[in-house]
């Protein structure tokens, strides 16, 4: 099948403990995106890649750290920097060309405990 | 990227036509609607976009009026799996990556 998987689909967090989502995509695509989702609110971007070994910050990029040495992959790490952690996180890809759309991952809920 | 304005939430009877409206007024020449849904915990899915003529898939039909201020996404027959949030952003593809911001969307419930 081809898609967008995201692991685990559930991720539990220590105080002061980094913790990596990870984000992986057959689809061939380029493009890679990492959103965060609170309750009852929309997107909000946090990094995002158009080709291998690069990446940009998004709106709210602060406390998280990514790499993209594959292009099949975009793992998300949550560092201990970031102060309010507990989200809905989404991955997203997309196809080159200006009228591709985004697809997105299924998402990984991170709980502090 | 325009700012949009849609209603918190609606409901709808099953088998019935959903139409969700989306404002979207400050929008320039060469952005495109995006619709996407969220069914609950789930990610998002691309459901329909458009520049300027009405479109129509297999998920949708949606509606821009002509001086594309607003839009109306239609559901023609809703089904209670149709039951989720439902995104309209505006958008100039290409831009920065295309990455999407979205808003809070509309609640669409649809009920047997």
């Amino acid at each position: 099948d081809g898609g967008i998987t995201q692991s685990p689909k559930y991720l539990f967090r220590k105080e002061g403990q980094n913790v990596t989502l990870s984000c992986e995509q057959n689809l061939n695509h380029d493009a890679m995106y990492w959103y965060r989702q609170d309750p009852g609110q929309g997107l909000r971007l946090i990094y995002y890649s158009q080709i291998v070994n690069d990446f940009q910050k998004g709106d709210i990029a602060e406390g998280y750290s990514v790499s993209r040495e594959k292009k099949e992959s975009f793992p998300l790490t949550v560092t201990s920097a970031q102060k309010n952690p507990t989200a809905f996180y989404l991955c997203a890809s997309k196809a080159s060309g200006v009228r591709e759309t985004q697809y997105f991952g299924p998402g990984t809920r991170l709980l502090v405990l | 990227d325009a700012k949009t304005t849609q209603p918190p939430s609606m409901d709808c009877a099953e088998g019935r036509a959903a139409n969700l409206p989306c404002n979207h007024s400050t929008i320039s020449g060469n952005e495109y609607v995006y619709w996407y849904r969220q069914i609950h915990s789930q990610g998002p899915q691309y459901i329909i976009h458009g520049l300027k003529n009405n479109e129509t898939n297999e998920m949708a039909s949606l509606i821009i009026t002509e001086d594309r201020k607003s839009s109306t996404l239609i559901l023609p027959h809703a089904t209670l799996r149709d039951t989720a949030v439902y995104y309209c952003i505006v958008r100039v593809p290409g831009n920065a990556g295309n990455m999407l911001t979205f808003g809070g969307g509309t609640r669409l419930m649809v009920k047997p």
